[in-house]
C-alpha cells in the first residue's frame, strides 16, 4: 500500500536533547512538508521541500532542521534551541508543489519534552 | 499575510441533523481552498477542494462553495452520521516562492450523538 509513514508514534525527550522524527513516503511525490499541531490550533508549517537536496523554511522554522537526501525521506530534527517542542508533528507530501495539489498526511508523531 | 478563520467549536449535533461549519479567509491572490478532516489519533485527509471562484467541492455528502465575494468556504452536510465525528480544518493554498504552502484554520471539533 502506498502512503506516508512516521515513526515513532510517541516520543519522549529530556530538555537539552536533540531528537529526529522520521518521515518516509512511497508515493513517488516530489514535495514534502513538516507541520506542527498544538491543541486548539491549526497546523503551522515548519519546513518544506520541493525536490531532493532542496528545502525552505516555513513559518516556524526556528529550532528545527531538516534534510532531503532521498526523494522518499524527509527527517525532521527538533533541536535543543526549540523553546517549546511538545506538540504533535505531521509530515505530508504532494505530487508537486503546485497550487491545487492535495497533500497526503502521515499519522503523526507526538513529542513530549520531560 | 494570508489567514483562515473557522467557526469555533466544539460542535455537537444529533444524528441526521444539518451541519454547517463556517470558514472565511483573507488572501492577497487567488488561493485554492480545502477542507481536511482528522479522525482521532490520525493524520489529516483531504475531504474536498475548490480551485476557483464559484467552484463547488463535494465528497461523502459534504459540500462547500468557493465564494469570492464573501471570502468564504463554508462546509455543509444535509444529514450527519456518528462516523462524521472528527476535527475539520479549512485551509487555503499560498504559493510562496513558487511552492504550495497550506494555511490552516484552527480546526472545529464535531461530535455526532446517536
Amino acid at each position: 500500500d502506498g502512503g506516508i509513514t512516521q515513526s515513532p508514534k510517541y516520543l519522549f525527550r529530556k530538555e537539552g536533547q536533540n531528537v529526529t522524527l522520521s518521515c518516509e513516503q512511497n508515493l513517488n511525490h516530489d514535495a514534502m512538508y513538516w507541520y506542527r499541531q498544538d491543541p486548539g490550533q491549526g497546523l503551522r508549517l515548519i519546513y518544506y521541500s520541493q525536490i531532493v537536496n532542496d528545502f525552505q523554511k516555513g513559518d516556524i522554522a526556528e529550532g528545527y532542521s531538516v534534510s532531503r537526501e532521498k526523494k522518499e525521506s524527509f527527517p525532521l530534527t527538533v533541536t535543543s534551541a526549540q523553546k517549546n517542542p511538545t506538540a504533535f508533528y505531521l509530515c505530508a507530501s504532494s505530487i508537486t508543489s503546485g497550487r491545487a495539489e492535495e497533500q497526503f498526511f502521515g499519522p503523526g508523531t507526538r513529542l513530549t519534552v520531560l | 499575510g494570508d489567514s483562515v478563520t473557522q467557526m469555533e467549536g466544539p460542535v455537537t449535533l444529533s444524528e441526521e441533523a444539518f451541519l454547517t461549519i463556517n470558514c472565511t479567509y483573507t488572501a492577497t491572490g487567488y488561493p485554492s481552498l480545502f477542507w481536511y478532516v482528522q479522525y482521532p489519533g490520525e493524520g489529516l485527509q483531504l475531504l474536498l477542494k475548490a480551485t476557483k471562484a464559484d467552484d463547488k467541492g463535494s465528497n461523502k455528502g459534504f459540500e462547500a462553495t468557493y465564494r469570492k465575494e464573501t471570502t468564504s468556504f463554508h462546509l455543509e452536510k444535509g444529514s450527519v452520521q456518528v462516523s462524521d465525528s472528527a476535527v475539520y480544518f479549512c485551509a487555503l493554498s499560498d504559493l510562496g516562492k513558487g511552492a504550495q504552502k497550506l494555511v490552516f484554520g484552527q480546526g472545529t471539533r464535531l461530535t455526532i450523538n446517536p
